[in-house]
């Protein structure tokens, strides 16, 4: 069965800067999806952005990015130039190409903003 | 359009009582699931629907029931509420495209205290 790990419970960043939020997974799957959420304290789940497992080209969504490494099953965010909106839980989930209806998450990373 | 409707936002149940959250989706979209997400964790699929009619097991199922009679509507029935269940509870929808990444749209969540 596939496993997302997020390590990092709470990470923080001062505004403007730029931060990583790290995501890793298990899976014995060649072809899959993997996404980040953003949850605000709206509660309400958004996508932040996608990656298809057979695109070796990173995603890129304006001030947000990923870091993917297949090999290494690892998946991370950097937001750039982060604002205080971006405060948020953040969630990294897998999609199998084989399962279309379920998601695999991780626990999140609370993202804190400095002004 | 409205996108994913959840009703009732918030509710407090005494154990043992019994109650549906409403969820409806005007995006004409085939699949439809509801999680949940326990303080600190990320989502675990309760139920899921592929159409109207078709119902099937996620990870957490028990103690829950659904019903899938439109393409539009799928409610979840929590019968004998524990307060196990204390939960936020998130309904969403995708659409059926080949090859696409079956992106999930969420509703806004009900929270839900069981005493």
């Amino acid at each position: 069965a596939q496993t997302v790990t997020q390590s990092q419970p709470e990470m923080s960043v001062q505004e403007a800067e730029t931060v990583t939020l790290s995501c890793t997974y298990d899976t014995s799957e060649s072809d899959y999806y993997l996404f980040w959420y953003k949850q605000p304290p709206s509660r309400q789940m958004i996508l932040v952005i996608r990656q298809e497992a057979y695109k070796q080209q990173n995603a890129t969504e304006n001030r947000f990015s990923v870091n993917f490494q297949k090999a290494a099953k690892s998946f991370s965010l950097k937001i750039s130039d982060s604002q205080l909106g971006d405060a948020a839980m953040y969630f990294c989930a897998y999609r199998s190409m084989d399962s279309n209806y379920q998601l695999i998450w991780g626990a999140g990373t609370k993202l804190i903003i400095k002004p | 359009n409205a996108g994913v409707t959840q009703t009732p936002k918030f509710r407090i149940l005494k154990i043992g009582q019994s109650m549906t959250l409403q969820c409806a989706q005007d995006m004409n979209h085939n699949y439809m699931y509801w999680y949940r997400q326990d303080p600190g964790m990320g989502l675990k699929l309760i139920y899921y629907s592929v159409g109207a009619g078709i119902t099937d097991k996620g990870e957490v199922p028990n103690g829950y029931n659904v019903s899938r009679s439109t393409t539009e509507d799928f409610p979840l029935r929590l019968e004998l509420a524990a307060p196990s269940q204390t939960s936020v509870y998130f309904c969403a929808s995708s659409a059926f495209i080949a090859g696409s990444s079956y992106e999930q749209y969420f509703g806004p969540g009900t929270r839900l205290t069981v005493t």
